[in-house]
């Protein structure tokens, strides 16, 4: 199975940082990454799909990069709305495996 | 506008089998990957498995002794039945869709299901 490991596993910030979540791949998996946010009692949203393409009708503040083992999500000016736990997924290889998640407060 | 409405039982005892439906709305089932996903209380998500629309199935190793996931094209749904529950399973359970022409991540996910199993 292709390990997924996210950091920071939390975080609290003030409305217009910039905030930084990582994702790392056990083993190469090209752009086969998205990013999710989900917040309480909701099913998650894509944001980020082949790493860096924006999601339709997601706030270009957020921005994906990375590709191989080391990927980023980057929030550039963090607001009010984007608490939540936010989760990498890779789908190169079965079984698809998600991050552990990173939880986002707002100071 | 794809929707994705799915339902269930949601209390179980051990060792009964877990039954969730999922029925897709404004779309076809074919050219798309249909999924279950499950998240344990204050957890993280767990890919459970997938099918295809002619129902070619892929599933989780940890999981793959016991669930079994299907598609009826006739009624546009597909369903997921994991067997021998245990306190283990009880979860939030969501269905999900991905495909070719989605760049192959979850795109459309139900609106989740919370199953407890409990004696």
């Amino acid at each position: 199975d292709i390990q997924m490991t996210q950091s920071p596993s939390s975080l609290s910030a003030s409305v217009g940082d910039r905030v930084t979540i990582s994702c790392r791949a056990s083993q190469d998996i090209r752009n086969e990454l998205a990013w999710y946010q989900q917040k309480p009692g909701n099913a998650p949203k894509r944001l980020i799909y082949t790493a860096s393409t924006l999601q339709s009708g997601v706030p270009s503040r957020f921005g994906g990069s990375g590709s191989g083992t080391e990927f980023t999500l980057t929030i550039s000016s963090l607001q009010p709305e984007d608490f939540g736990t936010y989760y990498c997924l890779q789908h190169k290889n079965y079984p698809l495996t998600f991050g552990g998640g990173t939880k986002v407060e707002i100071k | 506008q794809v929707q994705l409405q799915q339902w269930g039982t949601g209390l179980l005892k051990p060792s009964e089998t877990l039954s969730l439906t999922c029925t897709v709305f404004g779309g076809s089932l074919a050219d798309h990957y249909w999924n279950w996903i499950r998240q344990p209380p204050g957890k993280g998500l767990e890919w459970i498995g997938e099918t295809s629309y002619i129902g070619r199935a892929s599933y989780s190793p940890s999981l793959k002794s016991r669930v079994a996931i299907s598609v009826d094209t006739s009624k546009n749904q597909f369903s997921l039945k994991l067997n021998s529950v245990t306190a283990a399973d009880t979860a939030a359970y969501f269905c999900a869709r991905r495909g070719q022409f989605d760049f192959w991540s979850f795109d459309y996910w139900g609106q989740g299901t919370l199953v407890s199993v409990s004696s």
